[in-house]
């Protein structure tokens, strides 16, 4: 019963280096969430996704892009990190906009 | 525009004494609204929410929230800490709209003594 599983878990990446964040979700859920969390901030909404092929922006979205190419993963990239991007990633995913959440365990992104 | 606030960034208490955490919202439609918990490094659990129904709701571990519209409220109470209860709390609104996200408080932490 994995739910939704983020994958790396930690990572450090110089300045000016890309990667992609990985979000999974078996629930066959509508809704996917990405959020960064930073100290004194809470979560703050990055992009989200209200079905396959679908996107659309959040709070702040600058730096980031997402790609929803198939139902049960959402996608999460950054081109060229920044020291700024340093924060800890949630994916989350839900069956409706106003239904329960379920959120991954996290991914502790460190840009030196 | 929907947002929500959490009146206090940090609330301590001793083991066995009543918990409040305070939160108001604002939102243009009728909303849900839910609370989360995070214990230290791990992730988000829900802890209760609130879709229209009875206003007094009750949710794992004790706690409970009463949505109070005339105060654009949603507290969450417990009527006694225990130590595991120490953790980061969230209050969360979602509006009955499709294509619109969850929207996070910036949390409360709460620290319990014995």
């Amino acid at each position: 019963n994995a739910g939704v599983t983020q994958t790396p878990k930690f990572r450090v990446l110089k300045t000016g280096q890309s990667m992609t964040l990985l979000c999974a979700q078996d629930m066959n859920h509508e809704y996917m969430y990405w959020y960064r969390q930073d100290p004194g901030m809470g979560l703050r909404l990055i992009h989200y996704s209200v079905g396959e092929g679908t996107t659309a922006k959040g709070e702040v979205p600058d730096g980031y892009n997402v790609s929803r190419l198939k139902k049960q993963n959402f996608l999460l990239g950054l081109e060229s990190a920044a020291p700024s991007q340093t924060s800890v990633y949630f994916c989350a995913s839900s069956y409706v906009a106003t239904g329960v959440a379920f959120f991954g365990q996290g991914t502790r992104l460190t840009v030196v | 525009a929907q947002s929500v606030t959490q009146l206090d960034s940090h609330v301590s208490v001793s083991e066995g004494t009543p918990v409040l955490l305070r939160c108001n919202y604002s939102s243009s439609y009728s909303p849900s609204l839910f609370w989360y918990v995070q214990h230290p490094n791990k992730g988000l659990q829900l802890l209760l929410k609130y879709t229209s129904a009875a206003t007094l709701v009750k949710g794992i571990n004790g706690f409970e929230a009463e949505f109070k519209k005339s105060e654009t409220s949603f507290h969450l109470t417990k009527p006694s800490a225990h130590m595991s209860d120490a953790a980061e709390y969230f209050c969360v609104v979602s509006l009955h709209q499709a294509g619109t996200a969850l929207i996070f408080g910036k949390g409360t932490t709460l620290s319990v003594s014995s």
